[in-house]
């Protein structure tokens, strides 16, 4: 069974860049594209950006210009950072495993999430 | 970019069906995947394509799809249903772009 697993810092500053890691743990990193998604609190969900295990990155055109995803594969793992955060920026984050269920590529795999704030 | 427009609410009395609509453009190319997530926990895939579910998901969730709408139905609505759900596909860009509705809180009655 896939699990996945974010850890970082819970409070930022505004102005500083938000950095977080999702570790892959029950299956192979490769072959799968990974993504990040999150949810300001009680709000819905916003897609940020999918990496592919060889290092292809898709981004939220809205957040493009602040998100920068890489990964890991020797140690399973994806980060995350976005620049130049606001309190607009304070949500839980998810990483997620886009699926390969065929044809269709659903986020089949979730982590718990993690709640970052943003403040001073 | 392309926008994914969900009813904010319905309600279903226990054991009867509930539909929920999704609508975007989007929805005319890509098929559209469900998720359920209830308080403090992450969303979970309970639909995915023309009408998969993933195993574990009871047979009650089904998915369709005509045009630029998606539906997710429950059939025999249970108490545990009650939830937000949020549908999801790849948006217009031609590009890995995903886009998420702004969801639908069912309450089960």
């Amino acid at each position: 069974q896939v699990q996945l697993q974010e850890w970082g810092p819970g409070l930022v500053k505004p102005s500083e860049t938000l950095s977080l890691t999702c570790t892959v743990s029950g299956g192979s990193i490769s072959n799968y594209y990974w993504s990040w998604i999150r949810q300001p609190p009680g709000k819905g969900l916003e897609w940020i950006g999918n990496i592919y295990y060889s290092g292809s990155t898709y981004y939220n055109p809205a957040l493009k210009s602040r998100v920068a995803i890489s990964v890991d594969t020797s140690k399973n793992q994806f980060s995350l950072k976005l620049s130049s955060v606001t309190a607009a920026d304070t949500a839980v984050y998810y990483c997620a495993r886009l699926g390969d269920r065929g044809t269709y590529y659903p986020f089949d795999y979730w982590g718990q999430g993690t709640l970052v704030t943003v403040s001073s | 970019s392309s926008e994914l427009t969900q009813d904010p609410a319905v309600s279903v009395a226990l054991g009867q069906t509930v539909r929920i609509t999704c609508q975007g453009d989007s929805l005319r190319s890509y098929y559209a995947s469900w998720y359920q997530q209830k308080p403090r926990q992450a969303p979970v895939l309970v639909i995915y394509g023309k009408n998969n579910r993933p195993s574990g998901i009871p047979d009650r969730f089904s998915g369709s799809s005509s045009g630029n709408t998606a539906s997710l139905t429950i059939t025999g609505a249970q108490a545990e249903d009650e939830a937000d759900y949020y549908c999801s596909s790849r948006d217009s860009s031609g590009y890995l772009h995903y886009v998420f509705g702004s969801g639908t809180k069912v309450t089960v009655l």
